[in-house]
């Protein structure tokens, strides 16, 4: 079935240690976005990719970086945990900006 | 600066009655507006858009949404509840003109469906 894979599921990391979350598409859209989400504050942009090759700042970049090699992959990582980025990270992707955008299932992060 | 405010952060109705899920954004530029649907330990579904043309939109499960560009609101709708129903939904505008093609959610609104 067509659609995002995110990588782990869930994660529990000391701070202060380097991380990697992994987002595939298989639907060969050029746009991809990580967002976290967090109650009370809704999904709020981490970075995105406009096609690959390219990568932008959201709303909160700091402390996240991403990388876009090729269209289907679009990593983030977190170079050293703090507690504040204990969040639930979604990925997603559309075919073009504007366009509707598709979900992954989620990593659910908890930084001790 | 766009946004999005979503009003009632918890909705309950009894199952058979009308769902009205209330969204309200700013934008400077035409928006694209969407809803969108989570499940618990789920990411979001797409249950409609509105971008240009028709302001009724129809999308899956029996919901629809209507533009008012007066009112600058995108409230979401649906004639009877169904127990199913009961999940979180997020109303978020994109600026189509944009370079990011960002999302910008509202903080989300729980529906809970009574028996």
């Amino acid at each position: 079935i067509a659609g995002i894979t995110q990588a782990p599921t869930s994660q529990i990391l000391a701070a202060g240690r380097r991380m990697t979350l992994r987002c595939t598409q298989d639907m060969r859209h050029n746009a991809m976005y990580w967002y976290r989400q967090d109650l009370g504050l809704g999904l709020r942009l981490i970075h995105y990719s406009n096609t690959a090759g390219t990568t932008g700042k959201g709303e909160v970049p700091d402390g996240y970086s991403v990388s876009r090699a090729n269209t289907d992959d679009f990593p983030l990582t977190l170079a050293s945990a703090v507690p504040s980025q204990t969040s639930v990270y979604f990925c997603a992707s559309s075919e073009d900006r504007g366009q509707p955008q598709h979900f992954g299932d989620g990593t659910r992060l908890s930084i001790l | 600066a766009q946004s999005v405010t979503q009003l009632g952060s918890h909705v309950s109705v009894s199952e058979g009655a009308l769902v009205l899920l209330r969204c309200n954004y700013s934008s400077s530029v035409p928006p694209y507006l969407f809803w969108y649907v989570q499940y618990p330990n789920q990411g979001l579904q797409l249950l409609l858009k509105y971008t240009t043309g028709a302001t009724l939109v129809k999308g899956i499960n029996g919901f629809e949404a209507e533009f008012k560009k007066s009112e600058t609101s995108f409230h979401l709708t649906k004639p009877s509840a169904h127990m199913s129903d009961a999940a979180e939904y997020f109303c978020a505008v994109s600026d189509g003109s944009s370079n990011t093609g960002k999302l910008i959610f509202g903080q989300g609104t729980t529906l809970q469906v009574k028996p």
